[in-house]
């Protein structure tokens, strides 16, 4: 595609229910990453998949948080039992190998 | 771990330059990125320098000494749609980015 895309664009869910996000990368990126981005800070680094390699889960901040990718396709960000803390913009970006990462729009997740 | 500072703001003038800088203390090192982030939006990708020196495109140049864990971002002739948040991003060896806080950029008329 022309770019990466990412749904929905926003969410809002009450505390304690389960979200999906969802991401697709530019066609042809190996590697595909999910980031957070509280109100006012940076980007936090989530996960990380290249190729068929063994993702990188190292940035998620609890056992709630998961990431599935297929092959080298979409990818969904699972939030269980949500937490106000979670409400935040989850950006997921995608790249060719070592190049440069582009990134999607966004979902901005609210938790009431 | 990493640990990259850059300032939190800057203003300039329309027209004028404006050097963002950027400290890095990593555990690896496998290029420096710049981000362009305005308000409400998904960073939109700048510059990469990988090697020590200048990387001129257009408007904008980054310059990286990996001896010294520093980088700037250059920004010239200034516009008010320059306005925005700058971000400095470190790869490590396995292509996981770190990025900075972010420098709030305001271009005033």
């Amino acid at each position: 595609g022309a770019g990466v895309s990412q749904s929905p664009s926003n969410k809002v869910t009450e505390k304690g229910k389960d979200v999906e996000l969802r991401c697709d990368p530019i066609s042809g990126h190996t590697a595909l990453y999910w980031y957070r981005q509280r109100l006012g800070q940076g980007l936090e680094f989530l996960i990380y998949f290249q190729g068929n390699s063994a993702p990188d889960k190292s940035g998620l901040p609890s056992d709630r948080f998961s990431a599935e990718r297929t092959g080298e396709s979409v990818s969904t960000l699972t939030i269980q039992r949500t937490q106000q803390e979670d409400s935040a913009v989850y950006l997921c970006a995608s790249s060719f190998r070592a190049g440069p990462q582009y990134f999607g729009p966004g979902t901005r997740l609210l938790v009431l | 771990g990493q640990n990259i500072d850059q300032p939190t703001e800057m203003t300039a003038t329309e027209g004028a330059i404006v050097q963002i800088n950027c400290t890095y203390q990593t555990s690896g090192f496998n290029g420096l990125f710049w981000y362009q982030q305005h308000a409400g939006e998904a960073p939109t990708f700048l510059s990469y320098n990988v090697l020590d020196g200048l990387e001129e495109k257009g408007r904008f140049s980054s310059f990286l000494s990996r001896s010294k864990g520093y980088s700037y971002l250059l920004l010239k002739e200034l516009q008010m749609k320059d306005s925005a948040s700058y971000l400095c991003a470190v790869r490590d060896n396995d292509y996981k980015l770190s990025f900075g806080a972010g420098t709030t950029v305001t271009v005033r008329a």
